[in-house]
């Protein structure tokens, strides 16, 4: 299995909702990251898991929460989304120790109403 | 500062002709430099990366890159271009650390192959 996962493929919801965002890869990487993308833009990095431990966060509002369950499993849970934080929300991840090149996901497209 | 510059913002060419995607970085210590290729609504996908060794990298789909160190560039090539390859190309510079990779895109360079 040489993909990463990412559900759903569409999420709409409203600013008082909550929902999740899950990634997956069985390929034994042990770096996980989230992104999010606006169109047209480059990604931006906003999480970095590295051995299920948060490493990085950058500066990103509480109203996004990372969950690292197991070395296999990413989620992003989301909380009273503005609707400036509409855009494609990205997975990827990397094998530690190897080749250094991050795998992404399809993306999570999430419209926040 | 790290940083990866994406000089074009769109690159038109003709199908069978060659093409070329600019990308020039600017990093302390050596860098490790990959290209990325984004189609509509999907993620990314890896095409290639320059770790150390021969400058010429080979990718998927027929892309190679060339490195070049004292203009600090790195430009996505391939010989004869599809209609196909029509898409939005992401150069990104990813100094390793602790045991992950924070990449750093460059703007983005959309190609447009033209029948």
């Amino acid at each position: 299995d040489t993909e990463v996962t990412q559900t759903p493929k569409h999420l709409v919801m409203g600013m008082t909702n909550k929902k999740s965002l899950k990634c997956e890869q069985h390929m034994g990487h042990r770096a996980m990251y989230w992104y999010k993308q606006k169109a047209k833009k480059p990604p931006e990095l906003m999480f970095v898991y590295s051995y299920e431990k948060l490493s990085i966060n950058e500066s990103v509002p509480s109203r996004f929460s990372p969950e690292c369950p197991n070395s296999s499993l990413l989620n992003l849970h989301l909380h009273a989304l503005q609707p400036e934080d509409s855009a494609l929300y990205l997975c990827a991840s990397t094998p530690v120790g190897g080749s250094y090149e991050q795998y992404f996901g399809p993306g999570t497209r999430l419209t926040v109403t | 500062a790290q940083s990866v510059a994406q000089p074009e913002d769109q690159v038109n060419v003709a199908e069978g002709n060659p093409l070329t995607v600019k990308c020039t970085y600017s990093v302390s210590g050596n860098p490790y430099l990959f290209w990325y290729v984004q189609y509509p609504n999907r993620g990314l996908q890896f095409l290639l990366k320059y770790i150390t060794g021969d400058n010429l990298v080979k990718g998927s789909y027929g892309f190679e890159a060339e490195f070049n160190k004292s203009q600090t560039s790195f430009h996505l090539k391939k010989p004869s271009a599809l209609v196909s390859d029509s898409a939005l190309y992401f150069c990104a510079v990813g100094p390793l650390s602790g045991g992950y990779n924070k990449l750093i895109f460059g703007a983005g360079t959309r190609l447009a192959v033209h029948p």
